[in-house]
């Protein structure tokens, strides 16, 4: 079973310009979530979708931020403008989603390193 | 406001040792807790998990304790090998919050060969 997947792996752009990364869930997966990772911390959650709907989204600076998952698939998220506190790894994850009373396992993918200079 | 205190921040421990990790919950809804491994590039993959109604869980040589009144687990890691060097993270989660997770601030722990 193919796992999540994410691109690109590095970025590094300058200050004020824009971003966006893409995921790819394991085929079948319901939820989808965006994490942050700062050097040196846990992954901190961004936004979870279920399907295409927003779950939450109540951590996601949406002044730069945004996401999206049409057709309840692949899911990208972009910043604009970037600062250089963005830099981090973005993390997508996924699982069954069997609902909130449920432990679904969530899946990591690879990550997205980034670099705002 | 930090949920979950992880502690230590670093562990090196000989091949052959027992590595400890401990975590403190702080928020009493949570009732899911998984430990994550995360190897450099890589995401995080979950290596155990327990819920509040068992206080030990094995699963080869890995143990979670998990001690419901005090709100505290521990990862125990038998005969540690230098492959088990990565970054490990304690995490909760509750019912109602669309089981989002919780993370604690990753404990990097070296074996030494």
């Amino acid at each position: 079973e193919a796992g999540v997947a994410q691109s690109p792996r590095y970025k590094i752009i300058e200050k004020r310009q824009s971003v966006a990364f893409w995921c790819n869930p394991i085929s079948g997966h319901a939820t989808l979530y965006w994490y942050q990772q700062i050097l040196g911390q846990g992954p901190k959650l961004l936004i979870q979708f279920q399907n295409n709907g927003v779950v939450d989204d109540s951590q996601l600076p949406k002044d730069r931020f945004s996401a999206e998952r049409l057709k309840g698939v692949d899911s990208t998220l972009k910043i604009q403008p970037a600062k250089l506190e963005d830099s981090a790894v973005y993390l997508c994850a996924s699982s069954g989603g069997g609902g909130a009373s449920s432990y679904n396992e969530q899946f990591f993918g690879p990550g997205t390193r980034l670099t705002v200079l | 406001q930090q949920q979950v205190k992880q502690s230590p921040q670093s562990l090196i421990v000989q091949k052959g040792g027992i590595s400890i990790i401990n975590c403190a919950y702080e928020n009493t809804a949570f009732d899911y807790f998984p430990w994550y491994q995360q190897f450099p590039g890589k995401g995080p993959a979950l290596l155990i998990a327990i819920r509040p109604d068992v206080s030990e869980k094995k699963e080869g040589r890995f143990t979670i304790s998990f001690n419901k009144s005090a709100k505290q687990s521990s990862l125990h890691i038998m005969d540690s090998q230098p492959g088990d060097s990565a970054t490990y993270f304690c995490a909760a989660s509750r019912s109602g919050s669309a089981r989002q997770l919780t993370f604690g601030s990753g404990t990097q722990l070296t074996v030494l060969p």
